[in-house]
């Protein structure tokens, strides 16, 4: 059964800084493209930033460039987050998503975890 | 602002058909983009519904089917259900800001 499992989320002041890691299981890792998706409080679902399967190639959103890093190791089937400079509007649950073979959809989701910004 | 447009809301009574539209532009859905959909119970993460504009994964419904044409996609759900009522959201690639989302749709079923 595949299974993502985000943790690292909580309060941090602005400015501040967080890391963000997502556990997989239940499938090869190192096969899947990974991406972050985050949802502020009662809005909608914004793409935070994608990374390739070898961890090659990485995309952010414009509104986390410069200051978000996506990376992962395979050894350890985790993906990561690490977000600096972090500011009262990146308050949002974020959500760990694999994007699968059907049509590069994201397939699987995990649970995800809350980040709050806030002095 | 999201870059693909959704109605806010629609509702239903049990047994209707709804259908939630997804209008996007020359840059995404119009470039031939794919579209998918999402559906997001409350309190809880979102699950692929249709991918590829109208396939569905195993063990979703038939009674959810997708279409696209030109720069929008729709989003049919028939034979409306209480356990409908969540949050949709459709999903395409853009050419200058890659994964795009609608801004979702809330479905009420009467």
């Amino acid at each position: 059964e595949v299974q993502l499992v985000e943790s690292g989320g909580g309060l941090v002041q602005p400015g501040g800084s967080l890391r963000l890691s997502c556990a997989a299981s239940g499938f090869t890792f190192s096969s899947y493209e990974m991406n972050w998706v985050r949802q502020a409080p009662g809005k909608g679902l914004e793409w935070v930033s994608y990374i390739s399967s070898s961890g090659s190639t990485i995309y952010y959103a414009d509104s986390v460039k410069g200051r978000f890093t996506i990376s992962r190791d395979n050894a350890k089937n985790s993906l990561y987050l690490q977000m600096n400079s972090l500011r009262a509007e990146d308050t949002a649950v974020y959500y760990c998503a694999r994007e699968g073979e059907l049509l590069s959809s994201f397939d699987y989701w995990g649970q995800g975890t809350l980040v709050t910004v806030s002095s | 602002q999201s870059v693909l447009t959704q109605p806010p809301s629609v509702s239903g009574a049990p047994g209707q058909r709804v259908t939630i539209s997804c209008t996007g532009s020359s840059s995404n859905i119009g470039a031939g983009y794919d579209v998918h959909w999402y559906q997001q119970l409350p309190g809880t993460a979102p699950k692929l519904l249709i991918y590829g504009n109208s396939n569905r994964p195993s063990g979703v419904p038939d009674r959810f089917s997708g279409s696209k044409s030109g720069t929008s996609a729709s989003l049919a759900i028939t034979g409306l259900q209480a356990e409908d009522e969540a949050d949709y959201y459709c999903q395409s690639y853009d050419s200058s800001l890659r994964e795009v989302f609608g801004g979702g749709t809330k479905l009420t079923v009467l």
